[in-house]
């Protein structure tokens, strides 16, 4: 089992619907839970981070974590074309050594028809 | 802030030969960069983790003989991919974290094509 699951899509939606994606994820020890949106041939740009169990909204996008299920999502709601992009969940550990550890998801292309 | 840059953005090399890629924090200090490889449609895949001044730290599987790391200044890490084959081909992504901020940001990416 893969430490993060993220089913890669296609997803296509119609602009103006709200969009859900999802992760699941495998290691208690995960701590921060994040989604990167990546455009093509570019780097990741974060989006969110969120430590606990709940909701964090920050404009049109919801940031969700169940801690219980292991379960991750972001929410874009009145998605516009400028959505179109891969969003990528990641989480965070911390290692014995001490050092941090981002493991991705395989990421949700996402396209937002006009 | 909190800008990442990579140069070159793109670099087509016959096998065997060595590539350099160089990954730069313009407005901050990077106490830590991270070395990623993305193949189409995987995900990123941790290769090392570098501190400033410090040998690099690498994921297992990942040959640190062929694969570079130099951390020399908070502000530049440098990627050599040595005697390069084939399959090396793929996306590589920098990104930096610097003192009090959360995360890491991440540099465009240079796509690397070995023939």
């Amino acid at each position: 089992q893969k430490e993060v699951e993220q089913d890669p899509g296609p997803l296509s939606v119609p602009e103006g619907a709200i969009v859900s994606l999802n992760c699941t994820y495998s290691n208690s020890a995960f701590q921060y839970f994040m989604w990167y949106r990546q455009y093509s041939r570019k780097g990741p740009e974060l989006l969110m981070y969120t430590y606990s169990s709940g909701n964090k909204e920050d404009g049109r996008f919801t940031a969700q974590v169940d801690k219980s299920s292991k379960y991750i999502s972001l929410f874009i709601r009145d998605s516009q074309p400028s959505d179109s992009a891969t969003y990528l969940c990641a989480t965070q550990l911390i290692t014995q050594g001490g050092s941090e550890k981002l493991v991705f998801g395989k990421g949700t292309k996402l396209t937002v028809n006009p | 802030g909190a800008v990442v840059s990579q140069h070159p953005s793109w670099v087509i090399c016959k096998s065997g030969t060595s590539v350099k890629i160089e990954c730069r924090s313009l407005d901050f200090q990077a106490t830590t960069m991270f070395w990623y490889r993305q193949f189409p449609k995987q995900s990123l895949m941790l290769m090392a983790t570098s501190n400033e001044g410090s040998k690099a730290t690498y994921e297992q599987g990942v040959e640190k003989d062929k694969f570079l790391i130099n951390h020399a200044s908070l502000t530049l890490s440098t990627l050599t991919v040595t005697s390069a084959h084939p399959e090396d081909s793929s996306f590589y992504i920098c990104s930096a974290r610097g003192r009090n901020r959360f995360g890491q940001y991440f540099g465009p990416g240079t796509r690397l094509t070995v023939t």
